[in-house]
Parts: C-alpha cells; structure tokens; sequence
C-alpha cells in the first residue's frame, strides 16, 4: 500500500547479511510486522516489534525501528539460499494490517 | 501454534459459477478473520473483515454482493465468489487473529492461500 513503502529487489551473496529497509506514514502504528513470502504460498510471520521498542533481536533476525523518522528494517544475518523469498513490511492500526509491495530477495551463490 | 488453512489450494472454474473458499484456524480460535486478494508480483490487499456472528466490514471497492463472506465459528470463515468471471481469478489469502487477547498483540497468521483461475 501507499502508506508503507519498500525497496523492490534486493540481491545479497549467501553468507552476507540481508537488510531490508521500510518506511511507514502512520505514526499511530502500535504494532510492525515482517512477513515472508515464498512462491504460491501464503504469508509466514518472521517477527513484529512493538512500536515503544527500538531494537528485537531473534536468532539470525535483527529487526529496528526509528519512530522518529517512521523507519523500519530487517536484518538477515548470514543470508542463506532458503531466505530467498518476498518481504512484506506490514503496520498496523485498528487492527488492520497495511502491506508494503514487497521486497524481493535472491540469494546468489 | 497458529495454523491457518484454506482449502482448495488450487480452483477452476466456468465463468458465471459460484466458488467457495474456506478458512480454517487449526489450533486457535479466531473471532476476526480477514480476505485478502493478491494479484501477481503485487502487495495483499485487504477485501473485508470477516467477525463471527456478525455481518463482515468490506473495504471501499469490494462489492459485498459479489464476495459473501459469512463466520459461522470461531474457526471458520467463507468466502464465496459468486458468478466468477475472468477478472475475479486472483491469489486469495485469508488471515486469522488468535482470540486470545492477553497476549497484547494484534499479530494476524495467515494461511496458504487459494489460486483461482476463472475460465
């Protein structure tokens, strides 16, 4: 959606890190999410952050927000080729979810 | 914890038939489900939120007579695209949020999705 805006590709080498940029507009946003998406599935829930947080740390997934400037990323650490996938930064306010387009990831060997 | 089901994952069908989509929360209960429709190398977009008991909130351009959403249970919910014609064949995916609400989330789990290809 227009509200929440994503870069569209991102090409990483396997063993580097991955780092996804969103930007949101809605400042009210309590809860931001990051979901992945494979070819001809649905959304999996990686993580979410709390919009009073600044930083949510979760095994190779670092996620940190800049309320401030309405900023959020994902970092993958050591991307490896199952990561290869679509990333939907996504916020959300009475309850609904608004969706960035989506950032393609490809892992190259 | 948190699976969400849609069944069929794949549908054909004649235009000017009726389709059903259901949505299943497998191990939570869910009194809002949502209807999302995604179109190729594009975002979700949210079609109608689905309550169970009461009437589903359709989003601005969605036409609620064409996409009958009904929530039987706190586990279940339909879509039904009624007289499907070429346009309506889309990614549908449908989303749950767990009844629990202690948990202080709003967090939706989403399932698989069902391909419709409307001949």
């Amino acid at each position: 959606g227009e509200d929440v805006e994503q870069s569209l590709f991102l090409s990483v080498r396997e063993g580097d890190s991955s780092v996804i940029n969103c930007t949101y507009t809605d400042s009210s946003s309590t809860y931001l999410y990051w979901y992945k998406q494979e070819p001809g599935a649905g959304l999996q829930l990686l993580t979410y952050i709390f919009s009073n947080m600044d930083m949510k740390q979760d095994q190779r997934l670092t996620v940190l927000l800049n309320k401030k400037d309405k900023h959020l990323s994902l970092r993958i650490a050591d991307t490896q080729t199952g990561d290869s996938a679509i990333y939907f930064c996504a916020e959300t306010h009475d309850y609904k979810l608004s969706f960035g387009a989506g950032t393609t990831v490809t892992v190259r060997a | 914890g948190a699976v969400v089901s849609q069944h069929p994952s794949r549908v054909i069908c004649k235009s000017g038939t009726s389709v059903k989509i259901e949505c299943r929360s497998l191990d939570f209960q869910a009194t809002t489900m949502f209807w999302y429709r995604q179109f190729p190398k594009q975002s979700l977009m949210l079609m109608a939120t689905s309550n169970e008991g009461s009437k589903a909130t359709y989003e601005q351009g969605v036409e609620k007579d064409k996409f009958l959403i009904n929530h039987a249970s706190l586990t279940l919910s339909t879509l039904t695209v009624t007289s499907a014609h070429p346009e309506d064949s889309s990614f549908y995916i449908c989303s749950a949020r767990d009844r629990v609400w202690d948990r202080g989330d709003e967090t939706q789990y989403f399932g698989p999705g069902t391909r419709l290809l409307v001949l």
